[in-house]
């Protein structure tokens, strides 16, 4: 299993550009999450989603958006890119049959400066 | 509001003492808690999770308290080791239990 992979690694945009930062996980898990990491700052919840279709705002959602058409894949969203998206972007998936209380398998992370 | 406290300051310890790392709540009622660690430019890993009706939990080397009581969870790495050098993160549940909300965690730098 690759678990959650995430593309790109790193990438540069400049401000009002607009990208989506993929991720797909292979463990067939119903949950999926999107977080933010700033430097010395602590995971912040972007969104989430508890299978394909159901998507949820977290504690940051402004300014991005999600969809989850399939189990696999949970894409994020950002459309006009603005400096406060800078910033390193991890997605996670958990199993979990009624409440989420399984651990999280996080990707590698995406790396996002805004210029 | 919610919030989750971790000691901000790095701890810094010797090979083979134990490392006790301290996460405190308040405005908090979680169902389970639940620390990773994380090392420099990779996502979090899991480690332990601990229910509210479990005091203590193990594995191998590490220890988790969790005290519902003083709202707050200790961890311990017994015989710790230079590898065990990396920031860990406590995190408790959020959203009717769909997702986890982490504090900003403590680095740990263990030296020979």
């Amino acid at each position: 299993n690759a678990g959650v992979t995430q593309t790109p690694k790193f990438r540069i945009l400049k401000i009002g550009q607009s990208m989506t930062l993929q991720c797909t996980q292979d463990m067939n898990h119903n949950y999926m999450y999107w977080y933010r990491q700033d430097p010395g700052m602590g995971l912040k919840l972007i969104y989430y989603s508890v299978g394909a279709g159901i998507t949820d705002k977290g504690e940051v959602p402004n300014g991005y958006n999600v969809s989850r058409s399939t189990t696999e894949d949970f894409p994020l969203r950002l459309e006009l890119a603005a400096p406060s998206q800078t910033s390193v972007y991890f997605c996670a998936s958990s199993y979990s049959s009624g409440g989420g209380h399984n651990e999280q398998f996080f990707g590698p992370g995406t790396r996002l400066t805004v210029l | 509001s919610q919030k989750i406290e971790q000691n901000s300051e790095a701890l810094n310890i010797q090979e083979g003492k134990t490392a006790t790392l301290t996460c405190n709540y308040t405005n908090y009622s979680p169902a389970y808690l639940q620390w990773y660690r994380q090392d420099p430019g990779r996502g979090p890993v899991f480690l332990l999770l601990i229910r509210e009706n479990e005091k203590e939990k193990r594995k191998e080397r590490l220890k988790v308290t969790f005290d519902t009581t003083l709202k707050q969870s200790l961890f311990h790495i017994t015989a710790s080791q230079p590898a065990d050098s990396a920031t860990y993160l406590c995190a408790l549940d959020i959203h009717s239990g769909y997702a986890l909300n982490f504090g900003k965690g403590t680095s740990l730098l263990v030296t020979p």
